[in-house]
């Protein structure tokens, strides 16, 4: 199985809104509403976020919303902050029930 | 809340076969799937595989062949084996449940993670 493809890096200034991308094929991401993102600070485990597209866990802030559009899950951040600045990674699930994440964007909050 | 720790014995030579073992505390392995994740230094994430708490299993196609995860029960445990290591194998090792009891497509709950050199 190929890893999902998302942008290796975003940027937005504080305040602002920013988009992450993950794309995957009719076998994983476009066949389940079965997508996660992880949010990694360096030298932590990673951190759930959004699961089964667009929920979020208890504790993760609005600010952290998912969509998905045909074989494309999106996870947006909206009103940027300092500590959003980190790795993402999405994951779903696959018709072969495994999972598989995609490369992880850097995401720099200048 | 349940709380995740990894451990195994330290560096592995290549050829060899790497070990870890998972301690969950603070809840039972019952009902729920168990994942382990690596990440190679620098690198992305790659799940490598599960086990449910009734023993099924399932691995990354990749890794399929040599690897081997397994539980114990009465210890609250799980553990990783892979065999024929290399160099591309080193990396950070995490643990993982399941978000809630019979779902594996949320990894909720994370250890620390372990990192596991593969050296001569």
């Amino acid at each position: 199985q190929s890893a999902l493809t998302q942008p290796a890096s975003v940027s937005g200034s504080p305040g602002q809104s920013i988009t992450i991308s993950c794309t995957g094929t009719s076998s994983d991401v476009g066949g389940y509403n079965y997508v996660s993102w992880y949010q990694q600070h360096p030298g932590k485990a990673p951190k759930l976020m959004i699961y089964d597209v667009s929920n979020r866990p208890s504790g993760i802030s609005n600010r952290f919303s998912g969509s998905k559009s045909g074989n494309t899950a999106s996870l947006t951040i909206s009103g940027l902050q300092a500590d959003d600045e980190a790795d993402y990674y999405c994951n779903s699930y696959t018709s072969s029930t495994t999972l598989i994440f995609g490369g992880g964007t850097k995401l720099t909050v200048l | 809340q349940v709380q995740l720790q990894e451990s195994g014995p330290g560096p592995v030579k290549p050829s060899e076969t790497l070990s870890l073992t998972c301690t969950v505390s603070g809840g039972s392995i019952s009902s729920y799937y168990w994942s382990w994740i690596r990440q190679p230094p620098g690198k992305g994430l790659e799940w490598i595989g599960y086990i449910y708490y009734g023993g099924s299993t399932n691995y990354n196609p990749s890794l399929k062949s040599r690897v081997t995860i397994s539980q114990d029960t009465s210890k609250n445990q799980f553990s990783l084996k892979l065999s024929s290591v290399t160099a591309a194998d080193t990396a950070v090792y995490y643990c993982a449940r399941g978000f809630n009891r019979g779902e594996l497509r949320v990894l909720g709950y994370w250890g620390q993670g372990t990192l596991v050199t593969v050296s001569s």
